[in-house]
């Protein structure tokens, strides 16, 4: 079946660095995107959402893109903190809301 | 505003045991979830309630698994006999009900180590 999933299973940015994460989709029919921040010991959480009539969507000092071309999601973060250390999840949803979830980027943040 | 909250935290069980999970969602959010995440894979849809109701019960695994939602305010979620395969984190979701309404609160999990 369809799923979504990312790029990179682990990323290490340098504090203070701008950081990307990339998540791929196959669903043409989603029409709904979100990233989640999961910490450990907690549940994810929401950060930022997207429908698909917009390509750019920003939040504090983090932006989504979605490029429905070639069906790909990207998180932005600025002035990557420490606090920012997590696992990030991009989930993609239909008018139903079940949300499908990619594997997860474990993203570190040096200091 | 309380948050979803999951009851317990943790569960350490014996193949062929049953367990329960609880989930209390968000006062007021009709829309409940069960997810799943299985050893470090993505996270899994297992079902959504609106209300009382099961709209979408598609991720269930298969008929060891029995959520419920009497009344319309909290989840159970049996396992009925536990097997080696169903360890792993189970989250609860919530989110309103209407339009634009897709933002699903997540709680913090069960983790259930079944041995």
């Amino acid at each position: 079946g369809e799923s979504v999933g990312l790029h990179l299973p682990t990323l290490s940015v340098q504090e203070g660095d701008n950081s990307i994460i990339n998540c791929a989709y196959s669903n043409s029919a989603s029409d709904y995107f979100i990233w989640y921040k999961q910490e450990s010991g907690k549940g994810p959480q929401f950060i930022i959402d997207i429908r698909s009539n917009m390509d750019k969507r920003q939040g504090q000092r983090v932006t989504v893109l979605l490029n429905k071309t070639v069906k790909h999601l990207s998180l932005q973060i600025a002035a990557t903190q420490p606090g920012d250390s997590a696992v990030y999840f991009c989930a993609e949803g239909r008018n139903d809301y079940k949300l499908s979830f990619g594997a997860g980027t474990t993203v570190t943040v040096r200091a | 505003e309380a948050g979803v909250t999951q009851f317990p935290s943790h569960s350490v069980i014996e193949k062929g045991q049953t367990v329960t999970l609880r989930c209390d969602p968000i006062s007021g959010h009709d829309n409940l979830y069960w997810y799943r995440r299985v050893m470090g894979k993505e996270i899994k849809f297992l079902l959504h309630f609106v209300k009382e109701s099961k709209q979408d019960e598609s991720g269930m695994p298969n008929n060891r698994f029995l959520a419920e939602r009497t009344g319309g305010t909290y989840s159970t979620l049996k396992v009925q006999p536990a097997e080696l395969e169903d360890s792993g984190v189970y989250f609860c979701a919530s989110s309103r009900q209407g339009v634009g309404s897709n933002e699903q609160f997540f709680g913090p999990g069960t983790r259930l180590t079944v041995l």
